[in-house]
């Protein structure tokens, strides 16, 4: 089974200063990759994804991604954060199926993000 | 919004009671897939429906079951409720069968006292 590390519960960034959250799986193909941010009281919104081809994605709100399979890690990176970037962030690993597609996704436990002025 | 409807926002319940979740995909989307998430377990996934059958179960207790209507809406039952049970379930749909992009639904929180 699949399993996702995300080993940061916290980090705290100041404004306009880079960030890289870090995201390690365990899957022993291939996984589709995702990454969600969380804003208090909301639901999951989907920030970039990684199925195959280039190996750095870019994403919505400047974020981008890059798949290292001898590493297995899908870190995310923003180089200069916006206070309203605080939150809390998911990497998800899904399982592709063997007749094509993936399954139900796989969370981490989430990085909290807070922004300092 | 990401078009994924869920209902109730809230429901507070008493132990021993049997809840329904309800989930309204995104227009088009096949799949529905319903996840719980809470503080000591995190999100995990439950269950996959996809054009109306099940296509795979997640950590779902047998209490819990699900099933997905012709219209493609789709309800999570939670049957003889534990405090354990208390937690935030989300919905979330795509077209396919997970290689396209799942949205999510705002979520139910769902309060078992």
């Amino acid at each position: 089974a699949q399993s996702v590390t995300q080993p940061d519960i916290h980090i705290t960034v100041s404004e306009g200063a880079s960030l890289e959250l870090r995201c390690n799986y365990s899957y022993g193909a291939t996984p589709y990759l995702f990454w969600y941010v969380q804003s208090p009281g909301q639901g999951l919104q989907l920030l970039l994804k990684y199925f195959s081809g280039d190996t750095l994605v870019q994403g919505i709100k400047g974020f981008e991604a890059e798949f290292k399979r001898s590493q297995s890690s899908f870190n995310l990176r923003k180089p200069s954060v916006h206070w309203s970037d605080a939150a809390e962030y998911f990497c998800a690993v899904g399982a592709r199926l063997s007749g094509g597609g993936a399954d139900g996704l796989t969370f981490g436990k989430g990085t909290h993000l807070i922004i300092q002025p | 919004d990401s078009g994924v409807t869920q209902t109730p926002k809230h429901l507070i319940t008493a132990t021993g009671q049997r809840v329904t979740l309800r989930c309204s995909p995104r227009s088009g989307d096949l799949s529905v897939y319903w996840y719980q998430q809470s503080l000591d377990q995190g999100l995990q996934f439950l269950i996959h429906y996809y054009n109306g059958e099940e296509r795979a179960k997640g950590n779902i207790l047998e209490r819990f079951s699900a099933q997905q209507f012709p219209d493609l809406h789709s309800e999570l039952n939670l049957s003889s409720l534990e405090l354990g049970d208390s937690a935030l379930y989300f919905c979330a749909s795509s077209f396919g069968t997970g290689e396209t992009e799942a949205f999510f639904g705002q979520g139910t929180r769902l309060t078992v006292v």
